[in-house]
């Protein structure tokens, strides 16, 4: 496509339950990301996928959150037991390289109750 | 420990005046970065970019001035709009080290009619 795609656009969730949320990167981006935007926060770094390469999972807040990205293009962003302090706006972006700009979706607005 | 700031957290001016948001950096390791702009409701758009070995970067009534010395970035936007009403963020790159992208937390910009 010609930008990034986020699904679903907005998810509500009981406490407790697990989500999955789509990113479909722009078709030839080698690198994927996901971030986490809380409401008039900044954007927190989760996940980085480059290549075939090993993902750097250094922002993953705890073991509840996992991600893959199958054959280097669509990536799941999966959070089990969600907990209120879930609540937030999960962002996906990707860039041709590392070493250039990214390109984010319109995000997922992800809501705990 | 790294981070990217902002000196003010919002900012308004006069449709038709220049506006200037600054950013700090704290890593003199970084070799890049981007301004972005993130309208209410869609995910960060980007704006310019500019690289370690430069200063100043120019783009459609947009400028970015890096200063290393002091590690200081400025985003200027000329003649605003109303449709420059968003919220800003910068972002710095590490040379070495993970590749991704470290967000300040942002600066909301208000175009006065």
């Amino acid at each position: 496509g010609a930008g990034v795609s986020q699904s679903p656009s907005n998810k509500v969730t009981e406490k407790g339950k697990d989500v999955e949320l789509r990113c479909d990167p722009i078709s030839g981006h080698t690198a994927l990301y996901w971030y986490r935007q809380s409401l008039g926060q900044g954007l927190e770094f989760l996940i980085y996928f480059q290549g075939n390469s090993a993902p750097d999972k250094s922002g993953l807040p705890s073991d509840r959150f996992s991600a893959e990205r199958t054959g280097g293009s669509v990536s799941t962003l999966t959070i089990q037991r969600t907990q209120q302090e879930d609540s937030a706006v999960y962002l996906c972006a990707s860039s041709i390289q590392s070493n250039y700009g990214y390109t984010f979706g319109s995000g997922t607005r992800l809501t705990v109750v | 420990g790294e981070s990217v700031g902002l000196h003010l957290p919002t900012l308004s001016v006069q449709e038709g005046d220049n506006s200037i948001i600054n950013c700090a950096y704290s890593n003199s390791a970084s070799d890049y970065f981007i301004w972005y702009k993130q309208e209410s409701g869609k995910g960060p758009q980007f704006i310019i970019d500019i690289r370690s070995n430069m200063d100043k970067r120019q783009g459609q009534r947009v400028t970015v001035l890096l200063n290393k010395t002091v590690k200081h970035l400025s985003l200027q936007i000329a003649a605003t709009q109303p449709g420059d009403s968003a919220v800003y963020f910068c972002a710095e790159k590490h040379v070495r080290g993970a590749q991704k992208l470290v967000f300040g937390q942002g600066t909301r910009l208000t175009i006065n009619p």
